[in-house]
């Protein structure tokens, strides 16, 4: 089944934050983000295990409460380069397989 | 390394045609995958491979074929296109190995348009 991602759409200021979730309603081995800008690939961002670990790329960092089966992905201080949709991949099967959300389109204006 | 390569990047098809998308891959990965994606969706999973010679459907597979005769190249084939089948098509490839650094890595991907 299909992860639920929240918000759908977030429009940001340059500097400000966001938060973006994702949950599973499976019992999840991994989360992974990845960040799609228009008419490209997506591009992966970090993993997270099973463990509840929290984890930091720039100013970009995520957490992973496996009690919840919950991912969420914290955008600080925010810059133009950071628009695009975000798809949460969660892993819960066999062969590495990702189901990927329905994504967040974050807008950042200047 | 070229990493994840998929060719043609544009078709447009009539209905009833058939094509193959190739998908090839130089990091020695195990497990590759498809995807489609239609407009403002995100990936849904058609079909998957964990070695040469082994491949699996994945949530919808209806309409296309593929076949893993080597590890670098997952070619997808559409049959008989039909319009539902316009979208971008992703080929995606890990090496699934270490679960803590092991992700999938994308092709640029393939616009398709049936008309």
């Amino acid at each position: 089944q299909q992860p639920v991602q929240s918000p759908q759409a977030v429009i940001l200021r340059e500097g400000e934050d966001a938060v973006i979730n994702c949950s599973s309603s499976k019992a999840l081995y991994s989360v992974h983000w990845y960040r799609q800008k228009h008419g490209e690939a997506p591009v992966f961002l970090m993993i997270l295990l099973k463990g509840g670990e929290q984890k930091g790329h720039e100013k970009i960092s995520a957490s992973f409460n496996e009690k919840k089966q919950q991912s969420s992905l914290y955008l600080t201080a925010s810059q133009l380069s950071y628009s695009g949709t975000y798809f949460c991949g969660t892993e819960s099967g066999s062969a590495r397989q990702l189901t990927f959300g329905s994504g967040t389109q974050l807008t950042v204006l200047p | 390394n070229a990493g994840v390569t998929q060719t043609p990047k544009f078709r447009i098809l009539k209905i009833g045609q058939s094509m193959t998308l190739q998908c090839t891959q130089d990091m020695n990965h195990n497990y590759m995958y498809w995807y489609r994606q239609d407009p403002g969706m995100g990936l849904k999973l058609i079909y998957y491979s964990v070695g040469a010679g082994i491949t699996d459907k994945g949530e919808v597979p209806n309409g296309y074929n593929v076949s893993r005769s080597t590890t670098e190249d997952f070619p997808l084939r559409l049959e008989l296109a039909a319009p539902s089948q316009t979208s971008v098509y992703f080929c995606a490839s890990t090496g699934g190995k270490r679960i803590d650094t092991d992700t999938q890595y994308f092709g640029p991907g393939t616009r398709l348009t049936v008309l």
